[in-house]
């Protein structure tokens, strides 16, 4: 079955670091793109980083861009996002998700979704 | 970064009635790589549509995608209870691959 397992979401300071982790099984993880997404209380979706299967490329959104880090270690076969310098306005739910291609070098969207792990920045 | 604007914010529609969904974007959307998503309370978003018109694997034939470039729509056909939810468009054409705000469909 092919899963992906988010976990690392707590309450944690104003300014404080916090790392997140995603297990993926089921399916080729090297071969896909990965992205997190959040959604802060009652708001919509936001993109917040992706990375390529191997890794040599990714990027975040502005809003997070300086502050987070999106890496992946296909050998564990986990993909991960360190923060720094967290604000108030990055509690949310952070979702780990896989990119499917639909054709080769198409992408097709995000197909599979962990559960979710709840961050919270509070002072 | 490509900017998707969403209408209407709410749809108020009764079961077996059909919904017409739009979604915006700022610039070209390239291949139709443009997808929806549905989401429900508590629970992670659900893919439905991929490449603008594609149905996801699982999704029933009610749900259709159409359009391109800058200008796509999701119509749900004979709305069923579980239909009922928050829906989202996402482009993923481009870096940074941004997200609609979002259609909420309600039981009138």
């Amino acid at each position: 079955e092919v899963q992906l397992l988010e976990s690392g979401g707590r309450l944690v300071q104003t300014g404080g670091s916090l790392r997140l982790s995603c297990a993926a099984s089921g399916f080729t993880f090297s071969s896909y793109a990965m992205a997190w997404v959040r959604q802060a209380p009652g708001k919509g979706l936001e993109w917040v980083s992706g990375i390529s299967g191997s890794g040599g490329w990714s990027d975040n959104a502005d809003s997070v861009k300086g502050r987070f880090t999106i890496s992946r270690d296909n050998s564990k076969i986990t993909l991960y996002l360190q923060m720094n310098s967290l604000r108030a306005e990055d509690t949310a739910v952070y979702y780990c998700a896989k990119m499917f291609y639909s054709a080769p070098g198409t992408r097709g969207g995000m197909d599979v979704w962990g559960q979710g792990t709840t961050v919270t920045v509070s002072s | 970064e490509i900017v998707l604007t969403q209408s209407p914010g709410t749809l108020s529609l009764s079961p077996g009635e059909s919904a017409t969904l739009s979604c915006r974007a700022s610039q070209s959307v390239s291949n139709s790589q443009l997808g929806w998503y549905q989401q429900k309370p508590g629970q992670a978003p659900r893919l439905l549509i991929y490449g603008a018109f594609s149905r996801a694997t699982g999704i029933p034939d009610r749900f259709g995608g159409s359009g391109s470039g800058t200008d796509f729509t999701l119509t749900i056909s004979r709305l069923e209870p579980e239909d009922f939810a928050v829906y989202y468009c996402q482009q993923y054409d481009s870096s940074p691959w941004t997200f609609g705000q979002g259609t909420k469909v309600e039981i009138k």
